[in-house]
């Protein structure tokens, strides 16, 4: 098993560009989530999905975009990236059944000029 | 106030030592509690869940203190592998949007 991966590791973008950071999990979880982390601050939560075809908005979803293609797969998009949005990105997956286990993705390291 | 604080450290101990780190959090509904690891430019890792009774898993003891609204995580006889980020985490439970994670506790352990 794969566990949470996540694709690009690595992006570097250009004020007002767009891009898709996607992430596909393994372990059957129904539950998916968007992080990102900046230095002092901990994780954030961007946007969730408690399930297959349902999405819901976290902390700090402004400029960001989601789709639950399917049980597996999680994408966030940025529509027009902007220098605040520089962050490591990690996508986690979450057991169910009361534990509230979450499994995270390697992360990308996302930079906006 | 933030939802959950914890002491950024860095906490810097000899291999053996023992270390405590404490987390606060603010909302008294909050129901799950976790400790994950993070290693440096890595993804946070689960280290234990923390239950009323508290818990221990090896040299890693974890204590949940309601009254006061904290939960603490012991380190015993400390290796130089457990140098890492500790993050606290609280989650209210049914309420998937309201996982709050801590900025994290560094701990480094020297030889």
């Amino acid at each position: 098993n794969a566990g949470v991966t996540q694709t690009p590791k690595f992006q570097v973008l250009k004020t007002g560009q767009s891009m898709t950071l996607q992430c596909a999990q393994d372990m059957n979880h129904n539950s998916m989530y968007w992080y990102r982390q900046d230095p002092g601050m901990g994780l954030r939560l961007i946007y969730y999905s408690a399930s297959e075809g349902t999405t819901d908005k976290g902390e700090v979803p402004n400029g960001y975009n989601v789709s639950r293609l399917n049980k597996r797969e999680f994408s966030l998009r940025l529509e027009s990236a902007a220098p605040s949005q520089t962050s490591v990105y990690f996508c986690a997956s979450e057991t169910s059944g009361g534990t509230n286990e979450q499994f995270f993705g390697p992360g990308t390291r996302l930079t906006v000029l | 106030r933030k939802e959950v604080e914890q002491d950024p450290g860095p906490f810097n101990v000899p291999e053996g030592a023992t270390v405590a780190f404490n987390c606060t959090y603010s909302n008294s509904a909050s129901q799950s509690f976790f400790w994950y690891r993070q290693d440096c430019r890595k993804e946070p890792k689960l280290l234990m869940s923390v239950y009323s009774s508290g818990n221990e898993d090896g040299r890693f003891t974890a204590q949940l203190n309601r009254a006061s609204q904290y939960i603490s995580l012991l380190i015993r006889d400390s290796k130089l592998s457990d140098s890492a980020t500790y993050l606290c985490v609280v989650n209210i439970e049914g309420s998937a949007s309201k996982i709050i994670f801590g900025s994290g506790t560094r701990l480094s352990i020297r030889p």
